[in-house]
């Protein structure tokens, strides 16, 4: 088992609509976690971070954690082409202090 | 304006060579990284550095080697025994302390590295 799981996509949704990513974890001493977004050939860059249970919001991004469930997801509101871009979900593993990250799910905007 | 800086951009490795990249940051961070990226996937970590002359394998350490003499450098060098090095390498850094605004990780813009 992966210890963080992303589906692949590509996930395509409408400009406007809401675009919702889905990440699992198997460490459940995870505390910290981080969705980045990566264009393609540059560097990721943190968009989101969360380590309560519950949602935290900025702007139009929406964090979500379940940590019963092992479950962290990214709602994207008012979805544009500019969104479009690989989402890594990645979560600080037990008390190393290393980031691990999923392999990320590909996010399509249309017009 | 503090940042990391990756260098070079692009870089071909011949076979049986020995590459180093560079990555340098000014932000006055303790702890730095390297992670590299194969198409479609994601980061997978190589070496870490929580301090200067410490440092610990990631989870693909093999056929890589670094060094940490200045807690601003932290170079990365894929010798001839890395039989893939095709992929694109990341150097990251973050704060040392307590709290949740040093767990954040800050990226440097990455080197791809070819194989000729």
């Amino acid at each position: 088992q992966k210890e963080v799981e992303q589906n692949s996509g590509p996930l395509s949704v409408p400009e406007g609509a809401i675009a919702s990513l889905n990440c699992t974890y198997s460490d459940r001493g995870s505390q910290s976690f981080f969705w980045y977004r990566q264009y393609s050939g540059k560097s990721p860059e943190l968009i989101m971070f969360i380590y309560s249970n519950g949602d935290k919001e900025d702007g139009r991004f929406t964090a979500q954690l379940n940590k019963a469930s092992q479950y962290v997801s990214l709602l994207i509101r008012d979805s544009q082409p500019s969104d479009s871009a690989t989402y890594l979900c990645a979560v600080i593993s037990g008390g190393y202090n290393k980031l691990i990250f999923g392999a990320g799910t590909r996010l399509a905007v249309h017009p | 304006d503090g940042g990391i800086t990756q260098s070079p951009k692009y870089l071909f490795r011949k076979e049986g060579q020995n590459v180093t990249l560079s990555c340098e940051q000014n932000l006055n961070h303790d702890a730095m990284y390297w992670y590299r990226q194969d198409p479609g996937q994601g980061l997978r970590l190589i070496y870490y550095s929580q301090i200067v002359n410490d440092f610990q394998k990631g989870d693909i350490a093999e056929g890589y080697s670094v060094s940490r003499e200045k807690k601003e450098s932290f170079p990365l060098t894929v010798t001839s025994a890395q039989k893939n090095p095709t992929a694109f390498y990341l150097c990251a850094s973050r704060d040392s302390g307590t709290g949740e605004e040093y767990e954040k990780l800050f990226f440097g813009s990455g080197t791809q590295l070819s194989v000729l």
